[in-house]
């Protein structure tokens, strides 16, 4: 079965910083993997995916993630961050038949001025 | 365009009584979720449905009950409520035409349901 780890619970960076979010997945064949984002009191919405192919995946809201199969990572990033940022942050693995996703626990993310 | 929405957004209730949570999503897509969210945890699945009439457990379905008459409607049944179902119940749905997961899921807003 698959799993995701988000070593991160909280962090806080500076507006116009850059930004590094973690993620490490367990599964035992190609994954599918994906970053949700969750703005307060919001549903989750689907800033990025990876499915094949190129491993540095570009998202809306000029996030981009790489996925690295010999870390068993997809760390998401971004190089400049905005107060509107803040929210919380979610990796998700799949398997390759299923449609089914695991979550991580979340990453909160603070911004300050 | 309403897209997917959950009702009620707020539910307080007491222990034992049933609870039912709805969902619905106008655009018809085949594969509807319902997770709960809960600190420290992410979201986990409770239920799913592939089609009308199909549903099938995730990794959570103990004290909960779903159907699916209609394409469009997924509510989600708490029999018999517990203090260990208080949590933030999202909904979503998917348009996939397989049964890869490669599909986006699209969410509710949430359910914010209180067990005393």
């Amino acid at each position: 079965a698959q799993s995701v780890t988000q070593p991160d619970i909280h962090i806080t960076v500076s507006e116009g910083a850059s930004l590094e979010l973690r993620c490490n997945y367990s599964y035992g064949a190609t994954p599918y993997l994906f970053w949700y984002v969750q703005s307060p009191g919001q549903g989750l919405q689907l800033l990025l995916k990876y499915f094949s192919g190129d491993t540095l995946v570009q998202g809306i809201k000029g996030f981009e993630a790489e996925f690295k199969r010999s870390q068993s990572s997809f760390n998401l990033r971004k190089p400049s961050v905005h107060w509107s940022d803040a929210a919380e942050y979610f990796c998700a693995v799949g398997a390759k038949y299923g449609n089914k996703l695991v979550f991580g626990a979340g990453t909160i993310l603070r911004v300050k001025s | 365009d309403a897209g997917i929405t959950q009702s009620p957004r707020y539910k307080i209730t007491e222990t034992g009584r049933q609870v039912t949570l709805m969902c619905h999503q106008t655009w018809s897509h085949s594969y509807m979720f319902w997770y709960r969210q809960d600190l420290g945890h992410g979201l986990r699945l409770i239920y799913y449905s592939a089609a009308a009439d199909i549903t099938d457990k995730g990794e959570v379905p103990d004290g909960y009950v779903v159907s699916r008459s209609k394409t469009e409607n997924f509510p989600l049944t708490l029999e018999s409520a517990t203090r260990s179902q208080t949590s933030v119940y999202f909904c979503a749905s998917s348009e996939s035409t397989g049964y890869a997961s490669t599909d986006t899921q699209y969410f509710g807003p949430g359910t914010r349901l209180t067990v005393l």
